[in-house]
């Protein structure tokens, strides 16, 4: 059972640049969501999704799309890299009763 | 709006007990978490509290919840220095989903 998978594991982009974060799970569940962990700050949501078609913003959704076409993918594209995107992004699944979370193994991502 | 705070750092020697302490201003907040971060991984769910106890004991983990003070506690007994790692404290509201993180509290643990 792998859980939550990222890919990738680290990235580098140049300022300017798109790319997509990628999120599967095999856990069937509902609800799914992006962090990005900043020194001193915890986890901030940046957008989650309630199920396949449905998508809504969190509280840094700026710079950020998702896309939620399949129960299992949720995948995060950004649109034109800035520094300030430099972070460690984090992917979650919840299950039905929507009381725990479980994360991915995060993908470090430095904007250059 | 809803935030949660931490101390960023607690050292304790091996074989203490370590407390780690969180408060929160959401009222009608329902659940109540600790999650444990080792460096390089993703957040594990350690315990859960529903915000109708006040206190909830699992092996070495005891999570005390004040709910008049808005004051969670996890207290770690005989700690170890695998227990070494980043502890964040959360809470989620009944029927809603975001759940509110807190900054992390990085416990080391001294031989």
């Amino acid at each position: 059972n792998a859980g939550v998978t990222q890919t990738p594991k680290f990235q580098v982009l140049k300022t300017g640049q798109s790319m997509t974060l990628q999120c599967a799970q095999d856990m069937n569940h509902e609800y799914m969501s992006w962090y990005r962990q900043d020194p001193g700050m915890g986890l901030r949501l940046i957008h989650y999704s309630v199920g396949a078609g449905i998508t809504d913003q969190g509280e840094v959704p700026n710079g950020y799309n998702v896309s939620r076409s399949t129960t299992e993918d949720f995948p995060l594209r950004l649109l034109s890299a800035a520094p300030s995107q430099t972070s460690v992004y984090f992917c979650a699944s919840t299950d039905s009763h929507n009381t725990e979370a479980f994360f991915g193994q995060g993908t470090r991502l430095t904007v250059v | 709006g809803e935030d949660v705070e931490q101390s960023l750092f607690l050292s304790v020697r091996e074989g203490d007990s370590s407390v780690i302490n969180c408060t929160y201003t959401d009222s009608s907040s329902t659940y109540l978490y600790w999650y444990k971060q080792e460096p390089g991984a993703g957040l594990q769910l350690l315990t859960y509290i529903f915000s109708n106890m006040d206190m909830k004991q699992d092996q070495r983990l005891t999570v005390l919840l004040n709910k008049k003070d808005k004051h969670l506690s996890l207290r770690i007994a005989d700690t170890q220095t695998g227990d070494s790692a980043i502890y964040f404290c959360a809470e989620r509201d009944t029927g809603g989903f975001k759940t509110i993180f807190g900054a992390g509290t990085r416990l080391f643990v001294k031989a």
